[in-house]
């Protein structure tokens, strides 16, 4: 069975510390790794897919990266609007298109 | 944005009754889901399709029920409803070719 695990659960960073998350996987052959955003009564927003080792994507202030077992989220210099909850999610090569979520990092940035 | 709409996006209801949350795309991807957020298990899958009159169970599926008549809309029926399926429905779409999601903006349902 597919499983994802986040850490930590809850993070609060002053504005201007830089932090990483952390998504540890376990699946059956990975097919990709993603990463979203979600707001607080909003739908997730796709920000990364990563599909093999070694792998690193970049969008302003964040930069996920990918190992055989894990991916780490980094946040450079975050402010106050990179407040989110931040999931992280796998994808096998045989699961017929089915997603296994984690439960999220909720990253809170004090001005 | 991904061409998603969900209805109702709130809904209040009792116990035993009926409820049917619709999602729309205007995206023509072939693959629909429909998950449930809760606060501790994260988003987990209740049924999701791969084409028309094409469905299959995810991994909360017991008292759910889903059909998809045409590419653009996917239901999620929930026959008689308990307390226990207050949550909040997201539904989501993909091409299938990437594995990315786009998800709606959710319904929250509260059974009473």
């Amino acid at each position: 069975e597919d499983q994802v695990t986040q850490s930590p659960e809850a993070l609060r960073l002053q504005e201007g510390e830089s932090s990483s998350l952390n998504c540890s996987y376990t699946v059956s052959g990975l097919r990709g790794l993603f990463w979203y955003r979600q707001d607080p009564g909003k739908g997730p927003e796709f920000l990364f897919t990563l599909y093999s080792a070694g792998e690193e994507k970049e969008k302003e202030r964040l930069k996920a990266t990918l190992t055989k077992k894990e991916s780490f989220l980094h946040i450079t210099a975050p402010k106050p609007e990179d407040s989110a909850t931040y999931l992280c999610a796998v994808l096998p090569y045989f699961g017929n298109e089915k997603l296994t979520f984690g439960t999220g990092t909720r990253l809170t940035i004090i001005p | 944005d991904a061409g998603i709409t969900q209805s109702p996006r709130h809904k209040v209801t009792e116990t035993g009754t009926p409820v049917t949350l619709r999602c729309h795309q205007t995206e023509n991807h072939r693959y629909m889901y429909w998950y449930r957020q809760d606060p501790g298990h994260g988003l987990r899958l209740i049924h999701y399709s791969y084409g028309v009159k094409d469905t299959d169970k995810g991994e909360v599926s017991d008292g759910y029920s889903v059909s998809r008549s045409k590419t653009e809309d996917f239901l999620l029926t929930l026959e008689s409803a308990t307390s226990s399926q207050t949550s909040v429905y997201f539904c989501a779409i993909s091409g299938g070719d990437t594995g990315e999601l786009f998800f709606g903006e959710g319904s929250r349902l509260t059974v009473l």
